[in-house]
C-alpha cells in the first residue's frame, strides 16, 4: 500500500525556520509526480499552500517554500509566526492507488 | 470567483441512507474533476474518489469502493456523495474539492466541509 510519510509533529520558536518532510516512493513522488502542500486549521477548509512542488498561489507569503528531490519533498517555513500553527499535509498522485494520496499530516507548534 | 458550497451538517442513525452535496459556481462545472476527501475525528485527510462531471466518469479509492457512491448533476452544477447504509465509522468531516487542471494535480478550492455524525 502506497504511503506518503510525514513527521507527526514539528515545532519552532517565532522567527525560526522549520522544515516538514514528505517521503514517498517510485509510484508517486518518484514516478515522478508533483507534490502539493496544504495548511489546515481546525474547523476550516484546507488551504493550498504550494502546488507543483515549488509554486505558491497568489496570496501565500514567500516564507513558505517547497522543494522536491527523488522520492521525497519538503516544505520549509521561515520567519515562523503564531498563526502558522496548523496541520500541514503533502499530496501527490499515486499510480498504485490510481488517484491522489495524502501524507499523514504534520502538526506545527509555534513555541 | 470559483466556489464549492457544501450542504449542512447531518446527524444520522446507523443503517440510514444519506446524500450530501457540493455545488460549484464561478467556473464551467463540467470541465473539472471534483474529488471527495474524508477526515475522521483526530485523523488526516483521505482521498475517497473523483468524478468528471462532463461524462460522470468516476474513480474510487479501493478503500471506499462499494461503501459510497459519487455522482454529479450537470444541470445543477452539483456533485454528490451518498451512502446506502451508514455506520458509526462513517462519522467524519467530508470535503469536496476540485482539480484545477487534471486529476494528477493539486486541489483548489475546497468546500467548507460537511460534518456527518452517525450515532444511535
Amino acid at each position: 500500500q502506497s504511503v506518503l510519510t510525514q513527521p507527526p509533529s514539528v515545532s519552532g520558536a517565532p522567527g525560526q525556520r522549520v522544515t516538514i518532510s514528505c517521503i514517498g516512493s517510485s509510484s508517486n513522488i518518484g514516478a515522478p509526480y508533483d507534490v502539493h502542500w496544504y495548511q489546515h486549521l481546525p474547523g476550516t477548509a484546507p488551504k493550498l499552500l504550494i502546488y507543483g512542488s515549488n509554486n505558491r498561489p497568489s496570496g501565500v507569503p514567500d516564507r513558505f517554500a517547497g522543494s522536491k528531490s527523488g522520492t521525497s519533498a519538503s516544505l520549509a517555513i521561515s520567519g515562523l509566526q503564531a498563526d502558522d500553527e496548523a496541520e500541514y499535509y503533502c499530496q501527490s498522485y499515486d499510480n498504485n492507488l490510481g488517484g491522489s494520496l495524502f501524507g499523514g499530516g504534520t502538526k506545527l507548534t509555534v513555541l | 470567483e470559483v466556489q464549492l458550497v457544501q450542504s449542512g451538517a447531518e446527524v444520522k442513525e446507523p443503517g440510514e441512507s444519506l446524500k450530501i452535496s457540493c455545488k460549484g459556481s464561478g467556473y464551467t462545472f463540467t470541465g473539472y474533476w471534483i474529488a471527495w476527501v474524508r477526515q475522521m475525528p483526530g485523523r488526516g485527510l483521505e482521498w475517497m474518489g473523483i468524478i468528471y462531471p462532463g461524462d460522470s466518469y468516476t474513480r474510487y479509492n479501493p478503500s471506499f469502493q462499494g461503501q459510497v457512491t459519487i455522482s454529479a448533476d450537470k444541470s445543477t452544477n452539483t456533485a454528490y456523495l451518498q451512502w446506502s447504509s451508514l455506520k458509526a465509522s462513517d462519522t467524519a468531516i467530508y470535503y469536496c474539492t476540485r482539480h484545477p487542471k487534471n486529476k494528477y494535480n493539486w486541489f483548489d478550492p475546497w468546500g467548507q466541509g460537511t460534518l456527518v455524525t452517525v450515532s444511535s
